[in-house]
């Protein structure tokens, strides 16, 4: 079946601009998790979602980040004026429910590069 | 506060040879689940094993072994007879028991040389 898709899969922008990034979850799960990846880091949680709601949105990192999932199914994370330091690959999962037992699965991510 | 700790930045090792990916991790709940995800050149991260606290049991999947001791807050990860294929950032990761965003490890680079 399909696997969760991300799109773009690359973003080049410039500083100060506005950016959406979008995440389509494998069909039927109720959980969406958005993940930052920098460079030779670990993923680092920003929001997860429990059908349309933020469940818990304590790793976004300021105000300029949001996210949506408005059907529960897609989301969309909006980035406001964008900084050089948001350049990263911004990475979506989904999972059958929020529980721990099961599986987070990942999409391929977007690379984000802020020039 | 949760953190996972994976020590050796970057392995490279000869094919056939056996190779151990160290993860020490903190927390202060009792009830939690580690994990071991695979992230292959190609970038999408692959889940290979979930473990829970109470469960301390070894596992073996074909040539893939993980050592859970909770005495030294270790979930360790041996490939045997590693191939070219095992070459990928290997991360360990931690959640708690209804807060179940992921906590990674900064992760292991294997390489395998043929």
């Amino acid at each position: 079946g399909a696997g969760v898709s991300q799109t773009p899969s690359n973003k080049v922008t410039e500083k100060g601009k506005y950016v959406e990034l979008r995440c389509d979850p494998i069909s039927g799960h109720t959980a969406l998790y958005w993940y930052r990846q920098s460079l030779g880091q670990g993923p680092e949680f920003l929001i997860y979602f429990q059908g349309t709601g933020a469940a818990d949105d304590s790793g976004l990192p300021n105000d300029r980040f949001f996210a949506v999932r408005p059907e529960g199914s897609v989301s969309t994370l909006k980035i406001q004026r964008t900084e050089r330091g948001d350049s990263a690959v911004y990475l979506c999962a989904s999972s059958r429910t929020a529980q721990p037992t099961d599986t987070q699965y990942f999409g391929p991510g977007t690379r984000l590069t802020v020039l | 506060a949760q953190k996972v700790t994976q020590a050796q930045t970057e392995i490279s090792v000869v094919e056939k040879e056996d190779v151990t990916l160290d993860c020490v991790y903190e927390t202060r709940d009792t009830t939690y689940y580690l994990f071991w995800y695979k992230q292959p050149p190609s970038g999408e991260l692959v889940f290979l094993i979930r473990r829970n606290s109470f469960d301390e049991q070894n596992e073996i999947s074909g040539r893939y072994s993980w050592n859970f001791q909770k005495s030294t807050s270790s979930f360790n990860f041996t490939i045997t007879a590693s191939q070219v294929v095992d070459s990928a950032v290997y991360f360990c990761a931690l959640s708690r028991t209804g807060n179940t965003p992921l906590v990674f490890g900064k992760g292991t680079r294997l390489s395998v040389i043929a």
